[in-house]
């Protein structure tokens, strides 16, 4: 069975501190994603990476940054996290050759406080 | 510039009632579409996609490249349908998707 796994599902975090979201996936997959969903805004994608050590910033990558040293792991990191980062983050993945299924972790609640 | 409009934030009907969920788009190329849904506590999943020309859960999705159109349709909706629904848009040869701001189905009994 395919898993995109979150280790963290509820986060509160101080304003300023630095984050880490971590993401793992099972499935050997060339394409990992983090996107950020928001009431009435959808997902946004905040940066992808097509392999070990590439990343793509997406559309809202300001105050994001990203690590992908081995395939199955995607991290993501707020250096100094503020207020406005308050939201749900997901994680997905996919294969170069999955006829563009998509799969996405639970997701991970951060608060800043 | 690519786009995509869900225009409903809420919508809610009664059990076996059909349903439409609009879904509309703005892109230069050939387009690629799917559905995605969340069910409450649960993972986002894709639904269908439109080069499947599938029906998934009695849901299809037909593309209208003249009115620039991926509607969701369901004839009777069923209580379980209650979710999440988000259309989704891929963008070029990646799998980086633009997603809508989606639309919440309630089904009443």
């Amino acid at each position: 069975d395919v898993k995109v796994t979150q280790s963290s599902r509820y986060l509160v975090k101080r304003t300023g501190e630095k984050v880490f979201l971590e993401c793992v996936q099972d499935m050997d997959h060339e394409n990992m994603f983090w996107y950020r969903q928001d009431p009435g805004l959808g997902l946004r994608l905040i940066y992808f990476s097509y392999d070990v050590k590439m990343k793509e910033k997406g559309d809202i990558p300001e105050g994001y940054s990203v690590s992908r040293e081995k395939k199955e792991r995607f991290s993501l990191i707020l250096e100094s996290a503020s207020t406005n980062q308050t939201s749900m983050y997901l994680c997905a993945s996919s294969s170069h050759n999955s006829v563009n299924t998509i799969y996405f972790g639970e997701g991970s609640w951060l608060t800043v406080v | 510039a690519q786009r995509v409009t869900q225009p409903e934030k809420l919508l809610s009907v009664f059990k076996g009632a059909p349903v439409e969920l609009k879904c509309n788009y703005s892109y230069s190329g050939s387009p690629e579409l799917f559905w995605y849904v969340q069910y409450s506590r649960q993972r986002l999943q894709l639904l269908l996609r439109h080069i499947s020309r599938e029906s998934i859960k009695g849901f299809t999705a037909d593309l209208n490249k003249g009115e620039t159109s991926f509607h969701l349709k369901k004839p009777f909706a069923q209580e379980e349908d209650s979710a999440m629904y988000y259309c989704a848009l891929k963008r070029g040869n990646t799998d980086k998707l633009i997603f809508g701001t989606g639309t919440r189905l309630q089904v009443f009994p």
